[in-house]
């Protein structure tokens, strides 16, 4: 079975400053892909960013960007120069390689500080 | 590509009443995944179909609700008789293969009286 934890229901961040939210999970496999979704309130899902666990390198999009450890099974987000349209739950999904489902974390509630 | 649609975006009826929920995948994604998602519970999977086919529906609440894929372009969930705890937000999404993160459709927020 596969676990996605998100440990912090709540954070806020001043505009302009650098946040970061973790993730950590649980998997039995080798291969696995991790995401991270945004759900601002239009309620759309959207796709921010995607980590293949074969790779070592860091995944990165735009302000966007994650420290993944292996090792440790933790996968966090870090938003840079945040900004207003930032403001959104997010959440830490985990797939694995020969499977076709996502489990989802319970998400974090982010909310950027004008 | 317009990516997942889903209709409608608004479903407000009566207890007891039927309700259809609509979706078509993005072309060429094999696989479909119809989600829940409430305050308390967070996002659930109902059941997921890999070409047409049903693969998983273990995660269907009860009897009252079900699923179709009649082709790789349109899916339905179908609650009937409708309850006000079936109220939520429904998403469906489809992706292409297990590298690749899901694609979700806008979502479909379902209220019961």
């Amino acid at each position: 079975a596969q676990t996605v934890t998100q440990s912090q229901p709540e954070m806020s961040v001043q505009e302009a400053e650098t946040v970061t939210l973790s993730c950590t999970y649980d998997t039995s496999e080798n291969n696995y892909y991790l995401f991270w979704y945004k759900q601002p309130p239009s309620r759309q899902m959207i796709l921010v960013i995607r980590q293949e666990a074969y790779k070592q390198q860091n995944a990165t999009e735009n302000r966007f960007s994650v420290n993944f450890q292996k090792a440790a099974k933790s996968f966090s987000l870090k938003i840079s120069d945040s900004q207003l349209g930032d403001t959104a739950m997010y959440f830490c999904a985990l797939s694995g390689a020969g499977s076709y489902q996502l489990t989802f974390g319970k998400g974090t509630k982010l909310s950027v500080i004008p | 590509d317009a990516g997942v649609i889903q209709s409608p975006r608004h479903e407000v009826t009566e207890m007891g009443q039927e309700v259809t929920l609509r979706c078509k995948p993005i072309s060429g994604h094999d696989y479909l995944f119809w989600y829940r998602q409430t305050m308390m519970r967070g996002l659930e999977l109902l059941i997921y179909f890999n070409n047409n086919v049903p693969i998983d529906d273990s995660g269907m609440p009860e009897d009252r609700f079900s699923a179709k894929m009649p082709n790789a372009s349109f899916s339905t969930l179908k609650i009937q008789p409708s309850e006000p705890r079936d109220s939520a937000v429904y998403f469906c999404a489809s992706r292409p293969g297990a590298a690749y993160g899901y694609t979700f459709g806008s979502g479909t927020r379902l209220t019961v009286v």
